[in-house]
C-alpha cells in the first residue's frame, strides 16, 4: 500500500501557484515525505523531500504540517511545462530504500 | 538528464522472443532498481539490488530475470513474454538502498509492447 491519498486531478491557471495536497496519516516518526513527477511516458523526476521542517528548492517548497500527517507541494509560478503527474510518497522505513507509488495527483497547466 | 540511461527505449517483441533491457547510471551509485508501469497504472517495483546482490523481488514472474554485473549497470532479460507484459520499464539508482533520504534516480524508461 502507498500509504498516501491525494486528489487523482487538479488544475492551475499558468503562472498561478500550484498547490498539491497529500495525506499521510499513517507516517512513521523516521519516514520522509518524498514528491516526484512524471511527465507522460518519461522517468519520474525527484522533486523534493523533507522529514518535519519546510523545504524549499529551485523547483519548489514542501510544506509538512506540524503532526507531520499533511503536507503540500507548492510550484510558486505554474508553467504549461509542469503538466504532470504529481506522487507523494512515504518512504518505508525498512532494510532498502524501496519507493512504491500510488496513483498521483495528474496536474493541468492551462493557459 | 538524470545520469541514468536505458537501452533501448522502445521495443517491440513477440511471445516466443527474448531480448533484454539494458541500464546503466553514471552517478556513482550502489542501488538500483526495475519498476514496471502499465497503463493507467502506479510504478511497480520489481527488484532491488545493493552493491550488486538482489536484495529484493517483489514477485516477479520468471519470465523477467534481472542481471546486475557490477553497481553501473543493471539488465532485465525478457523471455516468453505476454502481452500483458506490455508496459512502461523503468530504472533508477540510489547512492544505496537503506538508510536515510536517499532519493532515486530514474532514467527514461523502456517501453515495452508484446505481441
Amino acid at each position: 500500500d502507498a500509504k498516501t491519498t491525494q486528489p487523482p486531478s487538479m488544475d492551475c491557471a499558468e503562472g498561478r501557484a500550484a498547490n498539491l495536497p497529500c495525506n499521510h496519516s499513517t507516517i512513521s516518526g523516521n519516514e520522509y515525505v518524498y514528491w516526484y513527477r512524471q511527465i507522460h511516458s518519461q522517468g519520474p523526476q525527484y522533486i523534493i523531500h523533507g522529514l518535519k521542517n519546510n523545504e524549499t528548492n529551485e523547483m519548489a517548497s514542501l510544506i509538512i504540517t506540524e503532526d507531520r500527517k499533511s503536507s503540500t507541494l507548492i510550484l510558486p509560478h505554474a508553467t504549461l511545462r509542469d503538466t504532470a503527474v504529481y506522487y507523494c510518497i512515504v518512504r518505508v522505513a525498512a532494510s532498502y530504500d524501496k519507493v512504491i507509488f500510488g496513483p498521483g495527483t495528474s496536474l493541468s497547466v492551462i493557459p | 538528464e538524470t545520469g541514468v540511461t536505458q537501452t533501448p527505449r522502445h521495443l517491440v517483441m513477440g511471445m516466443t522472443n527474448k531480448k533484454s533491457l539494458k541500464c546503466e547510471q553514471h552517478l556513482g551509485h550502489n542501488a538500483m532498481y526495475w519498476y514496471k508501469q502499465s497503463a493507467k497504472k502506479p510504478l511497480e517495483l520489481m527488484f532491488v539490488y545493493n552493491f550488486k546482490e538482489q536484495t529484493e523481488n517483489n514477485s516477479v514472474p520468471s519470465r523477467f530475470s534481472p542481471e546486475c554485473p557490477n553497481s553501473s549497470h543493471l539488465f532485465l532479460h525478457l523471455h516468453t513474454l505476454q502481452p500483458e507484459d506490455s508496459a512502461l520499464y523503468l530504472c533508477a539508482s540510489s547512492q544505496q538502498a537503506g538508510g536515510p533520504s536517499y532519493e532515486q534516480y530514474f532514467g527514461p524508461g523502456t517501453r515495452l509492447t508484446v505481441t
